[in-house]
């Protein structure tokens, strides 16, 4: 099956540095990606679409200057907190589509997750 | 998109069925009905999808109405490792979109 890694799956920075967290698509080509933010007992909130190649969209009230993504291949995107912050604090995941369509939908493969912590 | 609802928690004990419904009521033509499954400090993880009647595979079953403005998702027999969040989730059938999850169910399993 398709498989998506992370990394690092968790990391604790000082509150105004950044962190860069890595997507990948070990098995397929990922045309699309996707960035999401869980808070504790909450569900997932979309941040961000990707498009290999392309800038990325960024949902309504998600900072652009402050979370960066690149998607500069079909495997590989990046989320980048820039001077973090305690409150940007939380788990991120992303997911990864393979642009084929059909029978199954649109479905996603997801990452397992990175955990951050800012002190 | 189509807004879903579904309950936020239900309890069952081992061995039981477990049937949790999802209300869909925008749901449009060309969207697909699909469930997630999520543990702590994971991904989701994706068990089930279809788009009308019922859709069986080695987890689950998906009943979907003919109307489709609901589903359920039966779960047979479920085991204490089956406690985890239920997101039902309504998507496009064309690749490259968002999922928009809702609150989802969290089911929890107890001996």
């Amino acid at each position: 099956g398709a498989v998506v890694s992370q990394h690092p799956s968790w990391v604790i920075c000082k509150s105004g540095t950044s962190v860069k967290i890595e997507c990948r698509s070990l098995d397929f080509q990922a045309t699309t990606m996707f960035w999401y933010r869980q808070f504790p007992k909450q569900s997932l909130m979309l941040m961000a679409t990707s498009n290999e190649g392309s800038k990325a969209t960024y949902e309504q009230g998600v900072e652009k200057d402050k979370f960066l993504i690149n998607h500069a291949s079909l495997t590989l995107s990046t989320l980048t907190v820039t001077s973090a912050h305690p409150e940007d604090s939380s788990f991120y995941i992303c997911s990864a589509s393979d642009g084929l369509a059909g029978m199954r939908g649109s479905e996603q493969f997801f990452g397992p997750g990175t955990r951050l912590t800012v002190l | 998109l189509a807004k879903t609802t579904q309950p936020i928690s239900m309890d069952s004990y081992e061995g039981q069925e477990v049937n949790i419904t999802c209300s869909h009521n925008n749901i449009a033509t060309n969207d697909y009905i699909t469930w997630y499954q999520q543990f702590p400090s994971q991904g989701p993880r994706f068990i089930i999808q279809g788009y009308k009647t019922k859709v069986t595979n080695e987890v689950a079953s998906l009943f979907i109405p003919a109307d489709r403005k609901s589903s359920t998702l039966s779960l047979p027999r479920v085991s204490l490792s089956d406690t985890a969040v239920y997101y039902c989730l309504v998507v496009n059938s064309n690749s490259g979109y968002a999922l928009n999850f809702g609150k989802g169910t969290s089911l929890l399993v107890t001996p």
